[in-house]
């Protein structure tokens, strides 16, 4: 079993759609937590990152961690075509800047307008 | 500026091959770090370095995967005798000194296909 749960979809919404997206988490060491958008044949981009449980808030985004249930979410509101991508979470160990990233599989959405 | 790049793109190789796939991290970052990502699957660690020490190389798949970078900017991800679940994207990722776990700077990626 993988440390780290994503669904793959692929997800198709219409345009202005409230999208969720979710992982989930066995190993409790994990503490610091991103969400990245990956486009067709590019490298990940940083999209949003939290530290501790909670929510973080920027613009048409929200990341929403919950550690005692192992479970992040990342919402995105009015999504857009442009919103087409994949969408990776990630999770680190430590809060430095050498260590390594352990990634979900990635979920596919498409916004269609 | 300019960021994390990576060459070739693209790469065929016939299973046995050996192939070298470079990175050219963002300037003055000390940390590099390469992944590889299968087709429909998340990226996946392969080997971190700070300057040009190899600090963890705990995700290198087999002895077949060498990685080095050897003046602490460039780095080459070798693979000898290739073979087809080499295929995959390998990624290059770069951080600057004093960066917090989310600043991590990814390259295009090479896309390399054994056939």
């Amino acid at each position: 079993q993988k440390e780290v749960e994503q669904d793959p979809g692929p997800l198709s919404v219409p345009e202005g759609a409230i999208v969720s997206l979710n992982c989930t988490y066995s190993n409790s060491a994990f503490q610091y937590f991103m969400w990245y958008r990956q486009y067709s044949r590019k490298g990940p981009e940083l999209l949003m990152y939290t530290y501790s449980s909670g929510n973080k808030e920027d613009g048409r985004f929200t990341a929403q961690v919950d550690k005692s249930s192992k479970y992040i979410s990342l919402f995105i509101r009015d999504s857009q075509p442009s919103d087409s991508a994949t969408y990776l979470c990630a999770m680190s160990k430590l809060g430095g800047g050498g260590n390594k990233l352990t990634f979900g599989t990635g979920t596919q959405l498409k916004v269609e307008l | 500026g300019a960021g994390v790049s990576q060459s070739p793109r693209y790469k065929v190789a016939k299973r046995g091959q050996d192939v070298a796939l470079r990175c050219d991290p963002i300037s003055g970052h000390v940390s590099l770090f390469w992944y590889q990502q299968a087709l429909g699957q998340g990226p996946e660690f392969l080997t971190y370095f700070q300057n040009e020490a190899q600090l963890d190389k705990s995700g290198l798949p087999s002895d077949r995967f060498f990685a080095e970078r050897p003046e602490g900017s460039v780095s080459t991800l070798k693979i000898q005798r290739t073979q087809q679940e080499d295929s995959a994207v390998y990624l290059c990722a770069s951080s600057p000194e004093g960066a917090k776990f989310y600043e991590q700077y990814f390259g295009p990626g090479t896309r390399l296909t054994v056939t």
